[in-house]
Order: structure tokens, then C-alpha cells, then sequence
């Protein structure tokens, strides 16, 4: 069976601290990993996926395979950063999402 | 910029009625999917397609039908409502391979 498990609902955090929003897998073959951003009022959208190895807005995500993990990262939190963020696992054409977590920077 | 257009925004049904959800996409992708979103669930694929004429079941398919005669369209059927449906649907195109997934804004629907 293909999860994602995401074990924080809600995270705050102040601005300027460092944020990591955790992610969780359980998958037997190679991997392909990403992070979805629902910001208030808008639509969910790719914030970035592990092929890439980019950094978006500042944020990163390792993939750890030994851990399972894909968590996201970044240094100094925004307010702007203030959203809902989903992991989602694709294997073959099924996509596996988390419950999410809701990311609130306190000013 | 049209992407995803997904409609309706809102519906409320009866226990037994039918509709359609329909989504339509302008960026030639062949992956397109459909997805609950309900509390405490995150996302679950619902049904999803790798271009016109093929279709698939994903995590939770029961009581939803999908066609795919377009590369552009991909509406979602409820054949007989029930309150278990109620919960917000999204409709993506791509994201599958070297594309990008786009959501469309959601459909709120309510089985009474």
C-alpha cells in the first residue's frame, strides 16, 4: 500500500523562525515526491517535487530514503507563508495525498 | 489565464439525484484526475485518466463515473447521490511526468 502520513494538522510558528513541515511515506518502489500549497482563497498549486531539487520561496525538501521522508524546510518563516500544505506520493499514475498541515507565521 | 475550469462552485442534491461535475482543460495535458477532499482526509483520487479514451479507478471510485472523449474534458458522474459523497471535489489536470498539476477551484457539494 501507497501513504503519506503528515503528523501535524496545525504548526505555528513566529516569523523569522525556521519551519519544517513533516512528511511521512510508505512506498516499496522509487518514489516521486511533491509539496502543494493551498494559500486562503486560492487554488492548490505546486509548491515543488523532489525531481527538481529547486528551492521556491525560499522552501526546500530532501527526500530521505531511508527515513521515508520528504520533509519541507525553510529557514526563516514569512508571513506569506501562512497556508495549508500538502505532501503527495505519485506512483505509477495514482496520486497519494496527506491530510495536510496548516502552516500559521505569527507576526 | 483559463487552466482549469471547473463547475459548478457550489451544489446541494438529494439522496438519489444525479449530476455532473465537469472539468476542462487548455493546456493539452494527458493526465487528468479527480479528487475528494473531506476533513481529516486530506485529498483521495477518485478516478484519473492518461489521455482520451482511457480511464482508471483510483483510491476511492465507488459511485462515481468518469469519461474522457476529449483531451480537453473530463467530467465526473454521480449516478445516485448520497450523503457520503457530500465533500469538496477537485478536478487537476497534469502532474504526471514533466508537467505541473492545475486545480480547479472546487466544487462543494451537499447530498441531503
Amino acid at each position: 500500500a501507497q501513504r503519506v502520513t503528515q503528523p501535524e494538522k496545525l504548526l505555528s510558528v513566529f516569523k523569522g523562525a525556521p519551519v519544517e513541515l513533516k512528511c511521512n511515506y510508505s512506498y516499496s518502489g522509487s518514489p516521486e515526491l511533491f509539496w502543494y500549497v493551498q494559500y486562503s482563497r486560492q487554488r492548490l498549486q505546486l509548491l515543488l517535487r523532489h525531481i527538481s531539487r529547486e528551492s521556491i520561496k525560499g522552501f526546500t525538501a530532501d527526500l530521505n530514503k531511508g527515513e521515508t521522508s520528504f520533509h519541507l524546510k525553510k529557514p526563516f518563516a514569512q508571513e506569506e507563508d501562512s497556508a495549508m500544505y500538502y505532501c503527495a506520493l505519485l506512483t505509477g499514475n495514482q496520486f497519494y495525498f496527506g491530510t495536510g498541515t496548516s502552516l500559521t507565521v505569527i507576526p | 489565464n483559463a487552466g482549469v475550469t471547473q463547475t459548478p462552485k457550489f451544489q446541494v442534491l438529494k439522496t438519489g439525484q444525479s449530476m455532473t461535475l465537469q472539468c476542462a482543460q487548455d493546456m493539452n495535458h494527458e493526465y487528468m484526475s479527480w479528487y475528494r477532499q473531506d476533513p481529516g482526509m486530506g485529498l483521495r483520487l477518485i478516478h484519473y485518466s492518461v489521455g482520451a479514451g482511457i480511464t482508471d479507478q483510483g483510491e476511492v471510485p465507488n459511485g462515481y463515473n468518469v469519461s474522457r472523449s476529449t483531451t480537453e474534458d473530463f467530467p465526473l458522474r454521480l449516478l445516485s447521490a448520497a450523503p457520503s459523497q457530500t465533500s469538496v471535489y477537485f478536478c487537476a489536470s497534469g502532474g504526471q511526468g514533466n508537467t505541473e498539476a492545475f486545480f480547479g477551484q472546487g466544487t462543494r457539494l451537499t447530498v441531503v
